[in-house]
């Protein structure tokens, strides 16, 4: 166990729907990043916040939207869902604001849109 | 912005040999090289790292050396193991950049 949550798992769901994807950052990290992984690709950048606040976007679609709460846990949204959205999703925390630090990644959800 | 380059992408060794993978990045202000190790079904896992300010760290089997003048970065695992069988990344990092940069992934598979 990382001390990252991810939930759920899994997620089947199906064209157009939206789901949430929630993330536990491990206790006492302040930050959150969000990373995609689809088959055969390495980790692609979507998001990071640091305690409540975006601080750095990748190429995010419009459709994806992320948020971190006062508690720190984080939440990815992901709408109008496409065949080309499968894939893992992972949740990473770190200690420091900036790059300077190892991620320590969740388990990941892996998303199935049929 | 950053782009690391990851090599070889798949990688098959005897149980015993040493194992190396390299990988090259674009951005000179980079400075801070991790390497994570993902196993089948699991998240990425930090195994080691290393600073601009540092040529080389070791830990026990495994090592990362760093070329700063050619910015390119590698790990290296000694005395492997079918436990070392694995897919491999590495990524690259800048102080004021809050996000890293990671290759594409090595997958490496120890035969015993």
């Amino acid at each position: 166990d990382s001390g990252v949550t991810q939930t759920p798992k899994h997620l089947i769901t199906a064209t157009g729907q939206r789901v949430t994807l929630r993330c536990s950052p491990r206790s006492g990290d302040l930050s959150v990043y969000w990373y995609q992984q689809s088959l055969d690709q390495g980790l692609q950048f979507l998001i990071h916040y640091y305690n409540g606040e975006e601080r750095a976007k990748g190429n995010i679609l419009e459709r994806f939207s992320a948020q971190q709460f006062p508690d720190l846990h984080s939440e990815l949204n992901l709408s109008s869902l496409e065949l080309g959205d499968s894939a893992l999703y992972f949740c990473a925390s770190s200690v420091a604001p900036k790059g300077t630090a190892g991620y320590t990644f969740g388990s990941g959800t892996r998303l199935t849109v049929v | 912005g950053e782009n690391v380059e990851q090599h070889p992408s798949t990688l098959s060794v005897q149980e015993g040999d040493s194992a190396v993978i390299k990988c090259t990045y674009s951005d000179s202000a980079s400075n801070y090289f991790p390497w994570y190790k993902q196993e089948l079904g699991k998240g990425p896992q930090l195994i080691i790292d290393i600073r601009s300010n540092v040529g080389e760290k070791k830990d026990q089997r495994i090592a990362v050396t760093l070329n700063k003048t050619a910015k390119h970065f590698s790990l290296h695992i000694t005395e492997t193991q079918p436990e070392d069988s694995a897919v491999y990344f590495c990524a690259a990092s800048r102080t004021n950049a809050g996000k890293s940069t990671f290759g594409d992934g090595t997958t490496l598979t120890v035969k015993p």
